[in-house]
């Protein structure tokens, strides 16, 4: 799977958006974006996933660059259970196994 | 929806003790997953079956962990010695992939905790 980079930690204020980048340079044509989180003591949650264009849901919003070598994910008001770990993946929709292979993601942090 | 359940939530264990844990899926999900989380860092796939057959364990280590998959459905994992090493959180988690798509998300149980002094 195609590696991805993404900022060790962040911080933003409550009720404000916040946008968590994550670069991924060698991406392939086939790779989809998938965004997954973990808050405190449980399992990885789904966010989001995207192949080129933008995408909405009730969670967040996915902003894919034109080049898809990066990736950012909008929370577009942030709560304080929002306070998780952040994951970007790539899966080839071609690996045929479907396996996610996590790196050590953004620890989102929210101020009050 | 029901979701993953997992158990038991806790484990202390010493050392070359053995120990098992067991994953109860989403119903009708086919694919059935182990990760292995240790502290700090992001989970990382340790067996994947589909229904009841082995997938992909490429990164289990064999000469001490197992799993099985019995009827497609529930599924369990063993570790036996187990090592300091080990002391992790073990997640199960289940999909209903449409294969080749891409569009498919799974889902994680609360994991269990295993500590080994």
């Amino acid at each position: 799977d195609a590696k991805t980079t993404q900022p060790n930690s962040m911080e933003s204020n409550e009720e404000e958006p916040v946008h968590l980048p994550c670069n991924h340079s060698t991406i392939s044509g086939t790779d989809y974006i998938h965004w997954y989180r973990q808050l405190p003591s449980q399992g990885p949650e789904y966010v989001i996933h995207g192949l080129t264009s933008n995408v909405n849901n009730r969670m967040a919003s996915l902003a894919i660059a034109e080049d898809r070598k990066s990736s950012t994910l909008i929370l577009h008001r942030a709560t304080l259970r929002d306070a998780a770990v952040y994951y970007c993946i790539l899966r080839d929709v071609n690996f045929g196994n479907e396996k996610l292979t996590f790196g050590t993601g953004t620890r989102l942090t929210i101020i009050p | 929806e029901a979701g993953v359940a997992q158990s038991p939530r806790y484990k202390i264990i010493e050392k070359r003790q053995s120990v098992a844990f067991w994953c109860n899926p989403i119903s009708g999900h086919a694919t059935l997953y182990w990760y292995q989380q240790i502290l700090g860092q992001g989970p990382k796939l340790l067996i994947q079956f589909q229904n009841n057959g082995v997938v992909d364990d490429s990164q289990l280590p064999k000469d001490r962990f197992s799993a099985e998959r019995l009827k497609g459905v529930d599924s369990t994992l063993k570790i036996q010695p187990a090592k300091l090493e080990d002391s992790a959180v073990y997640l199960c988690a289940s999909s209903s992939n449409v294969p080749g798509t891409g569009t498919y998300e799974q889902y994680f149980g609360p994991g269990t905790r295993l500590t080994v002094t």
